[in-house]
């Protein structure tokens, strides 16, 4: 089975300062991870992904994640917080066996305060 | 902009109807998915189509259905309209099944009452 979980519904941070949004999953196979972001009211924008390359993952925008296969987890980072980061971000798993269906986790609402 | 366009925008329907959502997906895709998310809730997969055939679906009852065309555009039907059918609606598409990077459209808003 696959899934995601996204520790933290909810994170603020100062503009300039770091990013991390947590995410670990669950699969009986070698997955496939994504971000996606989505600003209000929009739709979903890929960040970055993972297929079993680097395992530092460099995405859009200054972000970048980490694939940890001891840990299951890959999180969101990103040095600097800009105002223009604030959004909902969701990690996604996929992989064999999966139906042809990526699997979304609740999401993670980032706040950056001024 | 990922190319992916999706009609109509927002609509609201009543309880018992039956609506369509339709979907252009980006140049040279030949592989739709349709998503569900509700309010507050991350997008659930109802199901994909892959060269005009359905290769894959979700957790949804049978009154939710689907078409591709061979232009590779699709339709996403949904019957008999209950107040849970409110959520926003996305189309996905990409270049063939499995685990190939999606790229989503915008989305429906769909408001049941």
């Amino acid at each position: 089975a696959q899934s995601v979980t996204q520790l933290d519904s909810h994170v603020s941070v100062s503009e300039g300062t770091p990013v991390l949004l947590r995410c670990n999953y669950s699969s009986s196979y070698s997955p496939s991870l994504f971000w996606y972001v989505q600003h209000p009211n929009k739709g979903l924008q890929l960040l970055l992904k993972y297929t079993s390359a680097a395992t530092l993952v460099k995405g859009i925008n200054g972000f970048e994640a980490e694939f940890k296969k001891s840990e299951t987890s890959f999180h969101l980072t990103k040095p600097s917080a800009h105002m223009s980061d604030a959004a909902e971000y969701f990690c996604v798993v996929s992989g064999p066996n999966t139906g042809n269906q990526f699997y979304f986790g609740t999401g993670t609402s980032l706040t950056v305060i001024p | 902009e990922t190319g992916v366009t999706q009609s109509p925008t927002h609509l609201i329907k009543t309880r018992g109807q039956q609506v369509t959502l339709r979907c252009s997906s980006q140049s040279g895709h030949n592989t739709v998915s349709w998503y569900q998310q509700a309010l507050g809730q991350g997008p659930q997969f109802i199901f994909q189509y892959y060269r005009e055939e359905e290769n894959g679906r979700g957790n949804f009852p049978p009154r939710f259905s689907g078409l591709q065309f061979p232009n590779y555009s699709s339709e996403l039907n949904v019957n008999a309209l209950e107040l849970d059918d409110s959520a926003l609606y996305l189309c996905a598409s990409s270049l063939g099944a499995g685990m190939d990077t999606i790229y989503f459209g915008e989305g429906s808003w769909l408001t049941v009452v």
